[in-house]
């Protein structure tokens, strides 16, 4: 098992186009959750899917936008994009019954907005 | 308004030193609590839970709710324990976890 993969390893966009990031979670987990974290700084929650529908939502606004599919994999949606997304954008994957206990991390996509 | 407070950006400890990397928090009521590592080259991962009340690698965490704080501590530094770490929040257990913005701790020879 890879673990949490995440795609592409980076990315460098320009302001205001839009991006989309992939994340396959740990086999048997059904919970995918994305994270922001700037520049020495934690990571920030944007959002979490489980049954293909976000459950819960941090304080991103509406430009970031997600989907999880069937096989439980998911995509981090970013539109009009601006200098201060960029950042290492972080998925984690659980079991929706214990997300916050045992979260496993991916390795990140770094976006890179110009 | 939940937060989590890491004081210290760097920590050098030298080798065998105890270590104790501070965490603060802001939350009215009753947390959950993790610490997470991030060695380098690595990947994000969680270290310890408040809840489970475990020692991993020697590295232990205590609850204190009157100082609203979740230090980490170990007796003894090795040199492997060089790392970021993230104090983080699970404040109303909705799975919104908040981050601290991390502590590199740097043991040195």
């Amino acid at each position: 098992d890879a673990g949490v993969t995440q795609s592409p390893t980076h990315l460098i966009k320009t302001r205001g186009q839009q991006v989309t990031l992939r994340c396959s979670p740990k086999s048997g987990h059904d919970t995918v959750s994305w994270y922001q974290q700037a520049l020495g700084q934690g990571p920030q929650f944007i959002f979490q899917y489980y049954e293909e529908e976000e459950r819960q939502r941090g304080n991103f606004p509406d430009r970031f936008s997600g989907h999880q599919f069937p096989n439980y994999s998911s995509e981090l949606n970013v539109n009009a994009l601006l200098l201060g997304d960029s950042a290492l954008y972080l998925c984690a994957s659980s079991l929706a019954w214990q997300a916050a206990y045992e979260q496993y991390f991916g390795p990140g996509t770094r976006l890179t907005v110009t | 308004a939940q937060r989590v407070t890491q004081p210290e950006k760097l920590l050098s400890v030298f080798k065998g030193a105890p270590v104790e990397l501070k965490c603060n928090y802001s939350y009215s009521g009753s947390p959950e609590l993790f610490w997470y590592v991030q060695y380098s080259r690595q990947r994000l991962q969680l270290l310890l839970r408040h809840i489970s009340r475990e020692s991993i690698k020697g590295f232990t965490a205590d609850l204190n709710k009157g100082e609203t704080s979740f230090h980490l501590k170990k007796p003894f530094a090795q040199e492997e324990d060089s790392a970021m770490y993230y104090c983080a929040l699970n404040g109303n257990r909705d799975d919104k976890i908040i981050f601290g913005k991390g502590t590199r701790l740097h043991i040195l020879p």
